[in-house]
């Protein structure tokens, strides 16, 4: 079973620094079948980042997904506003077929 | 545009059955793969089942298989999920979300907005 794991859990930051957050798989995840998603407080999770490294339709250039294998990442290069939120990786294609990290929290320091 | 309508949730007892539903719009129904994904209160993200863009495979986690059964009805641009023997486990915000690729399961690229389901005695 792909279990993941995201650190931190907690990430206390100010508008226009960079942020880096980390999802680790307990197995190598199969073709970098890794999404990304925001989710605000109070609404749905919408997507981010797929395959990994792949931005979804609209998504702002400043969300960047990298890694493979085991070991992912989504830098936020400069922190908006609206970039406080909670954030999760799921994984796809894995046993079982799909599972999320814990996620992140990105609060404002 | 993109539209997922959520409806169905409520506060129901434990070990009784509820139905949620969830209707599309704005794209071919029919073309996709459809998932339920759930949030307990304060909670992460848990899948929940998966249904194949013409109904023939489902598939579910552990944790709800024997007890949900997802469906849809393409000719009404509807997807279902029927919940039965709830547990207090159960509870939480309930999501339906639509598969970009056909084939295996994938990732999420659009989400309705939930239906909260309590499961309380």
């Amino acid at each position: 079973e792909i279990v993941l794991t995201q650190s931190p859990g907690t990430l206390s930051l100010s508008p226009g620094e960079r942020a880096s957050l980390s999802c680790r798989a307990s197995q190598s995840i199969s073709s970098s079948y890794l999404a990304w998603y925001q989710q605000r407080r109070g609404q749905a999770p919408r997507l981010l980042i797929y395959g990994a490294y792949s931005r979804a339709t609209g998504i702002p250039e400043r969300f960047s997904g990298s890694g493979s294998g085991t070991d992912y990442t989504l830098t936020i290069s400069r922190l908006e506003p609206e970039d406080f939120a909670v954030y999760y990786c799921q994984q796809y294609g894995g046993s079982p077929l799909i599972t999320f990290g814990p996620g992140t929290k990105v609060d404002i320091k | 545009q993109v539209q997922l309508v959520e409806s169905g949730g409520g506060v129901v007892q434990p070990g009784r059955s509820l139905r949620l539903s969830c209707a599309g719009s704005g794209f071919i129904f029919s073309n996709y793969a459809m998932h339920w994904v759930r949030q307990a209160p304060g909670k992460g993200l848990e899948w929940v089942a998966v249904i194949s863009h013409d109904g023939g495979i489902s598939l579910y986690p552990e944790s709800v298989k024997g007890r949900f059964t997802i469906s849809r009805d393409n000719s009404k641009n509807t997807l279902s999920l029927q919940m039965n023997s709830l547990r207090a486990e159960d509870s939480a915000v309930y999501y339906c979300a639509r598969d970009p690729i056909q084939g295996a399961p994938d990732y999420f690229d659009s989400w309705g907005q939930g239906t909260l389901v309590t499961v309380s005695s």
